[in-house]
């Protein structure tokens, strides 16, 4: 089956740890994405990459890093740095520009203490 | 920068009624898309209108744009409790250079059988 796989589905962590999601896609899209979504409201974008290798912040980059060294794989990592870290995490790939239709991973819901 | 707003925030209706909710946006716009979310899930795509499109259907979707009033409705007909979900527009803004989508808040729908 064709998709977008996101590891764990529940992640708990220690304040001041930093902590990586996972975000593997085998669609064979150029572009992949990472969202926040917090309770009552829409999705807001950290980082994107529309290429192997390159990547791009989104609105809301501060305290989160990522990396894009194989086209099928997108992980995102929560630093200390990131404030309030706790939410839902999506990620999205495309196979055009992001304006195109995006398909979505299921998410991690990533809880802080 | 959130640029889609939906309305109504919430909508509760019974099994067969017809269900819309609307999206208003501020910028111009290349395309603008509606997405589904049941809870605690991933975002799916339902249907994307193009600004040079003024009406679009699938099965019981029907979306609308009025690119004058900067709006897009989006019409559920005969609902069914499986249609129960949160709905999100995107909006991909009209700029030079790699553009992204941009979400509202969303419309949570709830329908009773």
């Amino acid at each position: 089956d064709g998709g977008i796989t996101q590891s764990p589905k529940y992640l708990f962590r220690k304040e001041g740890q930093n902590v990586t999601l996972s975000c593997e896609q085998n669609l064979n899209h150029d572009a992949m994405y990472w969202y926040r979504q917090d309770p009552g409201q829409g999705l807001r974008l950290i980082y994107y990459s529309q290429i192997v290798n390159d990547f791009q912040k989104g609105d809301i980059a501060e305290g989160y890093s990522v990396s894009r060294e194989k086209k099928e794989s997108f992980p995102l990592t929560v630093t200390s740095a990131q404030k309030n870290p706790t939410a839902f995490y999506l990620c999205a790939s495309s196979a055009g520009t992001g304006q195109s239709e995006q398909y979505f991973g299921p998410g991690t819901r990533l809880t802080v203490t | 920068s959130q640029q889609g707003e939906e309305d109504p925030q919430a909508l509760s209706i019974q099994e067969g009624e017809n269900a819309t909710m609307n999206c208003s946006y501020k910028t111009s716009i290349n395309n603008l898309q509606w997405y589904r979310q049941n809870s605690g899930r991933g975002l799916v795509h339902l249907i994307l209108i193009r600004s040079n499109e003024r009406e679009k259907h699938s099965g019981r979707l029907r979306v609308t744009l009025d690119t004058s009033k900067k709006s897009s409705s989006l019409l559920i007909t005969a609902s069914r409790a499986a249609d129960t979900a949160s709905y999100f527009c995107a909006t991909a803004p009209f700029s030079g250079g790699y553009n992204k989508l941009i979400f509202g808040a969303g419309t949570r729908l709830a329908v009773h059988p």
